[in-house]
């Protein structure tokens, strides 16, 4: 089993549709959770950061994470064209910094 | 302004041959990585310097060495390529060893033929 468990999709959606991306992990030492972007042909952009459990909200995204449950996700409000893109979740611990990575969801958002 | 760099973005070459990828950030940053991402997207990680020191090492082919000349450089030699060496390789780096967000360079996408 994988530390971090990340459905590879694609996801399709149609334009304005609320998205939902989530990642599952087996390493309850986990504190530091990360949501990375990356287009087609690129690097893998920071988007969110959150540290512990609690949301965290930036213009229409917004990360939530569930300690208890080992779940981490990402909300996508008014999706547009431009969010088609893989989504990759990455985390780690304070006593391993070393980031340790989901598969990443393909993301197409339909006009 | 770019933040992180690479060099090449492109790289094709033969079996057997030499190569090496540079990378530069000038954020100031103590902490670079070497990443590999493969076809299916999954990213693993290769090696890590804290100011010029390597501490991550995983378990990747003696043909594979970073060098750090100074701590906003991090450059990849890769001797002997092989076919499954095929890749895009993304070089990243954080503030220190101790912050886990990491910023990325845009890949040196490498075929071997």
């Amino acid at each position: 089993q994988k530390e971090v468990e990340q459905d590879p999709g694609p996801l399709s959606v149609p334009e304005g549709a609320i998205v939902s991306l989530n990642c599952t992990y087996s390493n309850s030492a986990f504190q530091y959770f990360m949501w990375y972007r990356q287009y087609s042909r690129k690097g893998p952009e920071l988007l969110m950061y959150t540290y512990s459990s609690g949301n965290k909200e930036d213009g229409r995204f917004t990360a939530q994470v569930d300690k208890s449950s080992k779940y981490i996700s990402l909300f996508i409000r008014d999706s547009q064209p431009s969010d088609s893109a893989t989504y990759l979740c990455a985390m780690s611990s304070s006593s391993n910094y070393q980031l340790i990575w989901g598969a990443g969801t393909k993301l197409i958002i339909k006009p | 302004d770019t933040a992180v760099s690479q060099t090449p973005k492109y790289l094709v070459t033969q079996m057997g041959n030499d190569k090496s990828i540079k990378c530069e950030q000038n954020l100031g940053h103590d902490t670079m990585y070497w990443y590999k991402q493969d076809s299916k997207k999954f990213l693993k990680i290769m090696f890590s310097y804290n100011n010029k020191e390597l501490i991550i090492n995983e378990t990747v082919p003696n043909r594979f060495s970073p060098k750090s000349p100074d701590k906003a450089h991090l450059n990849l030699h890769i001797n002997s390529l092989e076919l499954g060496d095929s890749a895009v390789y993304f070089c990243a780096s954080s503030q220190d060893r101790q912050v886990p967000q990491q910023y990325f360079g845009p890949g040196t996408r490498l075929t071997v033929l």
